[in-house]
């Protein structure tokens, strides 16, 4: 089983709708999550960072986190052509390595 | 304020060669990690360093990988004769001393192919 589990899509959508990306984890010990943000032959550009449980809302985007359920989500409101990416899930423990999802690859058709 | 630097950018080897990237992490940034990403696959972490010391190298392949982090200069990931399996997007990651938990700044990456 991987640590961090996550649907790679590809999830197209509409301009202009909510996107809802998720990832799952397995070790309970996770304790820092982050979203990144990839396009194409580009290096992951850090979106979101949370620790606790409970939302946190940066513009467009809010980045969720249920511990006890060991979910973490990203949503996009309002979805524009540029936020077609590919979006990775990340954790750690507290410490610096941080274990990534697979990635979930977002289309935004206008 | 230049983010973190990789380079090369792309990197072509035969089977047996030697391959070196290069990360010159954001100034101010003395916590350095290279992370590889397969095609179709998240990043994988490979090994943490901070100047002069290897803090972690869990995910480093027993054989041929290397890395360093001298005290001038960028940090260098090594791989001996590579082999076909080694092909991958190498990134490099930087973080600020004590903040190391939150926020890692990745570089563009090395692509290397192994032919």
């Amino acid at each position: 089983q991987k640590e961090v589990e996550q649907d790679p899509g590809p999830l197209s959508v509409p301009e202009g709708a909510i996107v809802s990306l998720n990832c799952t984890y397995s070790n309970s010990a996770f304790q820092y999550f982050m979203w990144y943000r990839q396009y194409s032959r580009k290096g992951p550009e850090l979106l979101m960072y949370t620790y606790s449980s409970g939302n946190k809302e940066d513009g467009r985007f809010t980045a969720q986190v249920d511990k006890s359920s060991k979910y973490i989500s990203l949503f996009i409101r309002d979805s524009q052509p540029s936020d077609s990416a590919t979006y990775l899930c990340a954790t750690n423990f507290g410490n610096e390595k941080l274990t990534f999802g697979t990635g979930t690859r977002l289309t935004i058709i206008p | 304020n230049a983010g973190v630097m990789q380079n090369p950018r792309h990197l072509v080897r035969r089977r047996g060669q030697e391959a070196r990237l290069r990360c010159s992490p954001m100034k101010g940034h003395s916590h350095v990690y290279w992370y590889r990403q397969l095609p179709e696959e998240g990043l994988k972490f490979m090994v943490y360093l901070q100047k002069e010391n290897i803090i972690d190298e869990s995910g480093m392949p027993k054989e041929r990988f290397s890395a360093e982090f001298p005290k001038e200069g960028p940090s260098i990931l090594r791989i001996q004769q590579v082999v076909r399996g080694d092909s991958a997007a190498y990134f490099c990651a930087s973080s600020p001393p004590g903040q190391s938990t939150d926020t890692q700044y990745f570089g563009p990456g090395t692509r290397l192919t192994v032919l």
